[in-house]
């Protein structure tokens, strides 16, 4: 039921790309993705409703495939502030339930 | 910029003993969630709060759980009798929609228990 992620972990040097997969075995009404710092509580990152939208943020950005129940998160030219554990957050239609997918641990060497 | 609070931030409790976690949400919210990080683990939903009333809870919000919107302001979840497992983190979520009306939730800084 929870969503699973996909790398589990990954490590970069500055200035290059990522792919963080979402894929969730039920409907989905929105995607959120989240960053989370060690220690830190989730930061909002940014949300898709269905209907396979993109969004983007800076050199962040997120597609949601309401079809194959998956989303992606796109990290271009990271940065060293990139570095933490990223979330993606799934409501499924008809509950008030929001479950976290499993997490992609995520360090920009510099 | 208005931001959820929680208080403590850190409470050290012993095994059998009732906690109580307190959150204030964002004033113009109407949804409220809790959450539980185990640490170097997946963020676990608890329970989602609206209208005064639970409107979804996990297997892991037991009886030994409630919430409670005592004032209008303050969201609290109650732990009636730790267990050495209810050490986590606990962070606390407001929004002003669900998710399916494309509103995000913000995040508390959380509160570290210790169950001993």
């Amino acid at each position: 039921q929870q969503p699973v992620q996909s790398p589990q972990a990954v490590i970069l040097r500055e200035g290059e790309d990522a792919v963080i997969n979402c894929s969730s075995s039920k409907a989905l009404y929105s995607v959120h993705w989240y960053r989370q710092k060690h220690g830190e509580a989730p930061v909002f990152l940014m949300i898709l409703l269905k209907g396979g939208e993109q969004k983007g943020h800076d050199k962040i950005s997120a597609s949601f495939n309401e079809k194959k129940q998956q989303s992606s998160l796109y990290l271009t030219a990271s940065q060293l502030s990139y570095s933490g554990t990223y979330f993606c957050g799934t409501e499924t239609p008809g509950t008030y339930k929001y479950i976290f997918g499993t997490g992609t641990r995520l360090k920009v060497l510099a | 910029e208005p931001e959820v609070t929680q208080t403590p931030s850190h409470q050290v409790t012993q095994m059998g003993q009732e906690v109580i976690l307190r959150c204030v949400p964002i004033s113009n919210h109407l949804y409220f969630y809790w959450y539980r990080q185990i640490l170097g683990q997946k963020v676990e939903f608890l329970v989602s709060f609206y209208n005064n009333e639970i409107s979804e809870k996990s297997e892991i919000f037991d009886d030994q759980f409630s919430v409670e919107r005592p004032d209008g302001s303050n969201f609290t979840l109650k732990i009636r009798s730790t267990k050495l497992e209810d050490s986590a983190m606990y962070f606390c979520a407001s929004g002003s929609g669900m998710g399916a009306s494309g509103d995000t939730q913000y995040f508390g800084p959380g509160t570290r228990l210790t169950v001993l």
